[in-house]
């Protein structure tokens, strides 16, 4: 897991706070996810970046903001969550597009969040 | 359209008898398809995958996987389970044209029992 590294581990946070997460690759990467994991279910795709532009958002609420300064860090910023967004949510990397076919992801830990 | 389905919520198996995972998907295309495992508090760690050729695929910590495509399954097996075994197990899947954009069964918890 050292290769993927993702702050805080445990965040609390009430539903007017704004706070971000951060996650740091290792791996040499040029592409980045974020996940959400919640209990009981599938995980679900939010992000994906590839060399530092966004290529995929899911349909994802506005109050969740990614941020990719460069292929080696992953910025999600949150403000005015709702508690339904109280979960784990993972970061991953894998090689680019360009770089070929294998798009093997590596996870990092993880941020459980808890949003009151 | 991409999908996969672990048809099992829990699997419980003894130590040291065979352990099997399952998930079948639907895809348009080939499939690539991946199995991970998460521990407790822990990120999801990639177990192996299955991209072409050879359709018995082996990976880490002595688990392999076979590719059935006229059943679209991709079973994860490991021959004899250790009690470390125990976690929650994702099958995941795209087709040739979702570059990046894995689609994730529900998960499997495994418990192997001493």
């Amino acid at each position: 897991e050292t290769g993927v590294t993702q702050t805080p581990r445990h965040l609390v946070m009430g539903m007017t706070n704004k706070k971000s997460l951060k996650c740091e690759q290792h791996l040499g990467h040029n592409a980045m996810y974020w996940y959400k994991q919640s209990a009981k279910k599938p995980l679900e795709l939010m992000f994906v970046y590839n060399f530092k532009e966004q290529t995929e958002n899911n349909s994802v609420p506005s109050r969740f903001s990614p941020e990719c300064p460069n292929s080696s860090h992953l910025f999600l910023h949150l403000h005015t969550l709702q508690p339904e967004d109280s979960a784990l949510y993972l970061c991953a990397s894998s090689q680019d597009r360009i770089a070929g076919d294998s798009d093997t992801q590596y996870f990092g830990p993880g941020t459980r969040l808890t949003v009151l | 359209a991409q999908s996969v389905a672990q048809p099992e919520d829990q699997v419980n198996v003894a130590e040291g008898n065979p352990l099997t995972v399952k998930c079948t998907y639907s895809v348009s295309g080939n499939p690539y398809l991946f199995w991970y495992v998460q521990y407790p508090n822990r990120g999801l760690q990639f177990l192996l995958k299955y991209i072409t050729g050879d359709n018995l695929v082996k990976g880490s910590y002595g688990f392999e996987a076979e590719f059935n495509k006229s059943q679209t399954s991709f079973h994860l097996k490991k021959p004899s389970a250790l009690v470390s075994d125990s976690a929650l197990y994702f099958c995941a899947v795209r087709d040739t044209d979702s570059w990046g954009k894995l689609q994730f069964g529900a998960g499997t918890q495994v418990v192997v029992t001493p």
